[in-house]
């Protein structure tokens, strides 16, 4: 029902990068801010980026944004145990008139 | 410090309406361009967002649960409450309530604590 779709898993080792991707159209990532969120077990969400690729405040430089056309990616680099979680993208969908959210990644430290 | 906290019923029962409540502090739902949103997750699932009200009372809604919700503010009572008509066992997940980075932003920075709510016979 999501209309961003996201992979359901990526993995790597501790120290390692990995990349999410999210895959929108023109109506919500083409023409509208992306942000990115991280969930742990038994959480709320948390705000990683906003605004494609800007990070709230305490949020480390480890975790990056970006936003090609109607794609955005998140990027995390030397991969910690306590990265594991799943990861959501966000944005406004101009035709919906509504917020969107991806389908979500599960991140696993090898 | 800013904070937010959903509550209302646990159970539900089938065709009932669900009210939820959000209550807030460290900020104004009366300042210009705050707004808050209701978000909703199945267990095990992904995010749904749900509805947002603004300062001016500007109202935005999921078009698929359109006809089902109407939100609300109590702008004196730090308060925002969601109502959702005809529940369904479908609708059980945790419903959160978050606060917006910015101005008219998407991005949801301050969360409740959720609430769970499971709707069964």
């Amino acid at each position: 029902q999501s209309v961003l779709t996201q992979p359901p898993s990526v993995s790597a080792a501790p120290g390692q990068k990995v990349t999410i991707s999210c895959s929108g159209s023109s109506s919500n990532i083409g023409n509208n801010y992306v942000s990115w969120y991280q969930q742990l077990p038994g959480t709320a969400p948390k705000l990683l980026i906003y605004d494609n690729n800007k990070r709230p405040s305490g949020i480390p430089d480890r975790f990056s944004g970006s936003k090609s056309g109607t794609s955005a990616t998140l990027g995390i680099t030397g991969l910690q145990t306590g990265d594991e979680a799943d990861y959501y993208c966000g944005t406004w969908d101009s035709s919906l008139s509504a917020d969107v959210f991806g389908t979500g990644t599960k991140v696993t430290v090898l | 410090q800013i904070t937010l906290k959903e509550s209302g019923p646990t159970l539900v029962k089938p065709t009932q309406t669900l009210t939820l409540t959000c209550t807030f502090s460290g900020f104004s739902l009366s300042t210009s361009g705050v707004g808050v949103g209701w978000i909703r997750q199945p267990p095990g699932k992904a995010l749904e967002w749900l509805a947002l009200i603004y300062w001016n009372d500007d109202k935005r809604y999921s078009p698929s649960l359109k006809s089902r919700l109407t939100i609300t503010k109590d702008t004196s009572k730090n308060q925002v409450v969601l109502t959702m008509t005809n529940m369904d066992p479908v609708d059980t997940a945790t419903y959160y309530c978050a606060l917006p980075i910015a101005d008219y932003s998407a991005a949801f920075d301050i969360w409740g604590q959720g609430t769970m709510v499971t709707v069964s016979s």
